[in-house]
């Protein structure tokens, strides 16, 4: 059971680039979340999604773009990338039931020099 | 607005001694709060939540709504138990999981 699994797990970019990161779960959870990890700040929460078809803003969604054109699948663009968004990136998913656990990724590393 | 604050970025604490990780939320609604754990090169998953008043792995926390905290306590500390904790909280009935800013627990042997 590959659980929630992050495609890719490091990348390099320059500034101005665009990428997208790919987040798959196998567990037909109706929730997605992508968050950022910087050192003293914690997970921030830049997009999310409650079903296929949906997508919602977190904390942190300036410079991000994100789809979820399948359940399985929540995805984060990055349409021009900035030294700013050099960061540890984690996709999880979870049911929409109260005090559910939510799955996380395995994390992506971007640095955009 | 939700906030999740931890106040400590490092703890540090000699293996059999009793630690506690300090945590601290505002939501205007009832709460619902979790720890999760991030072991070194390990995914972050759950550790326990307030609802399940269980303990895991010898940890414990117990919501206290009069203080807003949610800390998380262990009698004695394991080298194992090394690793970055964050606290987090989500709203009933809401759809997002906001997360502190984590301690990173060190156990000194």
């Amino acid at each position: 059971n590959a659980g929630v699994t992050q495609t890719p797990k490091f990348r390099v970019l320059k500034t101005g680039q665009s990428m997208t990161l790919l987040c798959a779960q196998d567990m037909n959870h109706e929730y997605m979340y992508w968050y950022r990890q910087d050192p003293g700040m914690g997970l921030r929460l830049i997009h999310y999604s409650v079903g296929e078809g949906t997508t919602a803003k977190g904390e942190v969604p300036d410079g991000y773009n994100v789809s979820r054109l399948k359940k399985q699948n929540f995805l984060l663009g990055l349409e021009s990338a900035a030294p700013s968004q050099t960061s540890v990136y984690f996709c999880a998913s979870s049911r929409p039931r109260t005090n559910t656990e939510a799955f996380f990724g395995q994390g992506t590393r971007l640095t955009v020099v | 607005a939700q906030r999740v604050t931890q106040p400590e970025k490092l703890l540090s604490v000699f293996k059999g001694a009793p630690v506690e990780l300090k945590c601290n939320y505002s939501y205007s609604g009832s709460p619902e709060l979790f720890w999760y754990v991030q072991y070194s090169r390990q995914r972050l998953q759950l550790l326990l939540r307030h609802i399940s008043r269980e303990s895991i792995k010898g940890f414990t926390a117990d919501l206290n709504k009069g203080e807003t905290s949610f800390h998380l306590k262990k009698p004695f500390a394991q080298e194992e138990d090394s690793a970055m904790y964050y606290c987090a909280l989500s709203g009933t009935g809401a759809n997002n999981l906001f997360f502190g800013t984590g301690t990173r627990l060190t156990v000194i042997p």
